[in-house]
């Protein structure tokens, strides 16, 4: 099966500006999550879907993030306006039972 | 918040000789998952003990699961220089009806050729 697919892989911006990642689950994968990893430290999780509706986004900095899961599938995250701490991989994830789940390779954000 | 404190953070060794992480964790869990990462790259699943399981095995791979001290393990065999990678624990627990994944702080480890 296709895995979790992310893109960019790569993203520089300036501090203050928008940026926006996309997450393509795995088909039939009702529950998609999205991790920030600061480098050095572990994977922390943003905001978790379960089909179009946010089960937990006690962790998303909503100032600044958001996030949105149209027709419970495709996946975007989207940070305005960005800070230099927002420096960090985010990595998209889903699954479809307990213990199940697959990471995408990330997207690495880099911010100047 | 993390869940799941790994010790060490850094291990050092040469190849061929054993690894061994430890993870310690807070609430009741699913399971506990191993995960492994490249430098720069994804997560890549090791493996996964079910919360009524105490030990399993995979290749080079032993995970062992204590309940009651709330710890795990993980113990990589005769390591290569391609073993070198951070390693993290992670534990898959439901709070609120909901299943979440939630990681510790992850070990580096370097083998040494």
């Amino acid at each position: 099966e296709a895995g979790v697919a992310q893109s960019p892989r790569y993203k520089i911006i300036e501090k203050r500006q928008s940026v926006a990642f996309w997450c393509n689950p795995i088909s039939g994968h009702a529950t998609l999550y999205w991790y920030q990893q600061i480098l050095g430290q572990g994977p922390k999780l943003l905001i978790q879907f379960q089909n179009n509706g946010v089960v937990d986004d006690s962790q998303l900095p909503k100032d600044r993030f958001s996030a949105e899961r149209l027709k419970g599938v495709d996946s975007t995250l989207k940070i305005q306006p960005a800070k230099l701490e927002d420096s960090a991989v985010y990595l998209c994830a889903s699954s479809f039972r307990v213990g199940g789940y697959t990471f995408g390779s990330g997207t690495r954000l880099t911010v100047v | 918040s993390q869940q799941g404190e790994e010790d060490p953070q850094a291990l050092s060794i040469q190849e061929g000789e054993n690894a061994t992480m430890n993870c310690s964790y807070k609430t009741s869990i699913n399971n506990l998952q191993w995960y492994r990462q490249n430098s720069g790259r994804g997560l890549v699943h090791l493996i996964l003990i079910r919360s009524n399981e105490r030990e399993k095995h995979s290749g080079r791979l032993r995970v062992t699961l204590d309940t009651s001290k709330k710890s795990s393990s993980l113990l990589i065999t005769a390591s290569r220089a391609a073993d070198t990678a951070s390693y993290f624990c992670a534990t898959d627990t439901t709070q609120g009806g909901s299943e979440k994944l939630v990681f510790g702080k992850g070990t580096k480890l370097t083998v040494n050729p």
